[in-house]
């Protein structure tokens, strides 16, 4: 168990429609990041958030945001879905010597 | 924009063989870390090295980070059916604030 949490496990929605995914980081852990994984382009960076702050952006469409909230759970919302969305969405938090841990991922359909 | 490339991008060997994979960069990272990922899970960490030449061992597997900080290689010794999985190196940027940048990965399929 790596202590991160996500919701849904899987989610199959529409084209054009609006999903949020929600994360719960390992207890401790200020740092929360996503990515996606896609079976063409690996693992990708979108975001990452520090105690409720945007620290960095990576690959994120604009039709993606995402947001920390003071619990420091994190919700990633995807808007506007297109086909091309379908992949696998993980949540990953990093303690204060850096040590990352991954959670189980919310795999993402749309049709 | 850095990049990592893995090689090879599948692999199947028998059990007991030994196998290397590559990660590959132009560009220097400060860390590079390994990772293991099952299907329907999220990876989990193996390994992070830090300095240009080091090498870790963690049982049957062997980690080296390049002199130059720009390559690694994980090497596995009499594979085993429970190492199957794919393979993910990571390159961490100075300072750690932004996210990891990832190879594609090696799938990697051990055959009893």
């Amino acid at each position: 168990d790596s202590g991160v949490t996500q919701t849904p496990k899987h989610l199959i929605t529409a084209t054009g429609q609006r999903v949020t995914l929600r994360c719960s980081p390992r207890s401790g852990d200020l740092s929360v990041y996503w990515y996606q994984q896609s079976l063409d382009q690996g693992l990708q960076f979108l975001i990452q958030y520090y105690n409720g702050e945007e620290r960095a952006k990576g690959n994120i469409l604009e039709r993606f945001s995402a947001q920390q909230f003071p619990d420091l759970h994190s919700e990633l919302n995807l808007s506007s879905l297109e086909l091309g969305d379908s992949a696998l969405y993980f949540c990953a938090s990093r303690d204060h010597r850096g040590r990352p841990s991954f959670g189980p991922g919310t795999r993402l359909t749309v049709t | 924009t850095q990049l990592l490339e893995q090689s090879p991008q599948f692999l199947s060997i028998q059990e007991g063989e030994n196998l290397t994979v590559y990660c590959n960069s132009s560009s220097v990272f400060s860390s590079l870390q390994w990772y293991r990922q099952e299907p329907g899970e999220g990876p989990v960490l193996l390994v992070t090295v830090v300095t240009g030449g080091e090498v870790k061992k963690l049982k049957r597997l062997t980690f080296q980070f390049g002199d130059a900080r720009k390559d690694s290689s994980l090497h596995i010794t009499a594979a085993q059916p429970g190492d199957t999985g794919l393979y993910l190196c990571a390159g961490v940027s100075g300072g750690g604030a932004d996210g990891l940048t990832f190879g594609k990965g090696t799938h990697l399929i051990i055959q009893p």
